[in-house]
């Protein structure tokens, strides 16, 4: 089955720079990568989302890569803010994502300090 | 409007008990998901499914049975409740069709099992 790895698992960064957060999967047969944020006591809440057929996608301050050959992609935000600090999961879906199973990597609890 | 909504939000019970989770959604979806995120924010796909068909059944012990009466309700009975079925349940929903696969997140079940 699939294997997500996320990294890494905390980041702190200052108000106003900017965040990565990476990931890998195992499954060449993934063409769905969706990206979710999950603030404290809440359910997780899709910020973007990248298809196979698509390298980068840029949503406002937040972007995400995918580098196929290499089976990652990364989740990028700059100029960030303290409402961004929660936890990001990034996931993989093997069957184009109808109605498949979202694998998703550990978590990546970012926290933005003033 | 609550998109995906669970009840109840908090669940507190003892060892060997049998309870059950509710949710419902009204986005016209057809598709339903449960997931268990554990102490460490891990998170894990239950079951799925479609139309009131179980097409998603992970490796989850069969104490637990999920019942699908509608498109737009799923519930998540639990028997024998032991301590490490303690964490937080996601019911989550989306539409089986590509490019509409986003899947939403209820609020969340909280289950402390003592």
């Amino acid at each position: 089955g699939e294997n997500v790895e996320q990294h890494p698992s905390t980041l702190s960064v200052q108000e106003g720079d900017s965040a990565v957060i990476k990931c890998t999967y195992s499954d060449s047969a993934s063409n769905y990568f969706p990206w979710y944020k999950q603030e404290l006591g809440k359910g997780p809440q899709l910020i973007i989302d990248i298809r196979s057929n698509v390298g980068e996608k840029k949503d406002q301050r937040i972007a995400v890569t995918l580098n196929k050959t290499a089976k990652h992609f990364s989740l990028h935000i700059t100029e960030t803010q303290p409402e961004d600090s929660a936890v990001y999961f990034c996931a993989a879906s093997p069957r184009g994502g109808t109605a498949s199973k979202l694998t998703f990597g550990t978590g990546t609890r970012l926290q933005v300090t003033l | 409007d609550t998109a995906v909504s669970q009840t109840p939000k908090y669940l507190v019970t003892q060892m060997g008990n049998d309870k059950s989770i509710k949710c419902e959604q009204n986005l016209g979806h057809d598709t339903m998901y449960w997931y268990k995120q554990d102490s460490k924010k891990f998170l894990k796909i239950m079951f799925s499914y479609n139309n009131k068909e179980l097409i998603i059944n992970e490796t989850v012990p069969n104490r637990f049975s999920p019942k699908s009466p509608d498109k737009a309700h799923l519930n998540l009975h639990i028997n024998s409740l032991e301590l490490g079925d303690s964490a937080v349940y996601f019911c989550a929903s989306s539409q089986r069709r590509v490019g509409q696969e986003t899947q939403y997140f209820g609020p969340g079940t909280r289950l402390l099992v003592l």
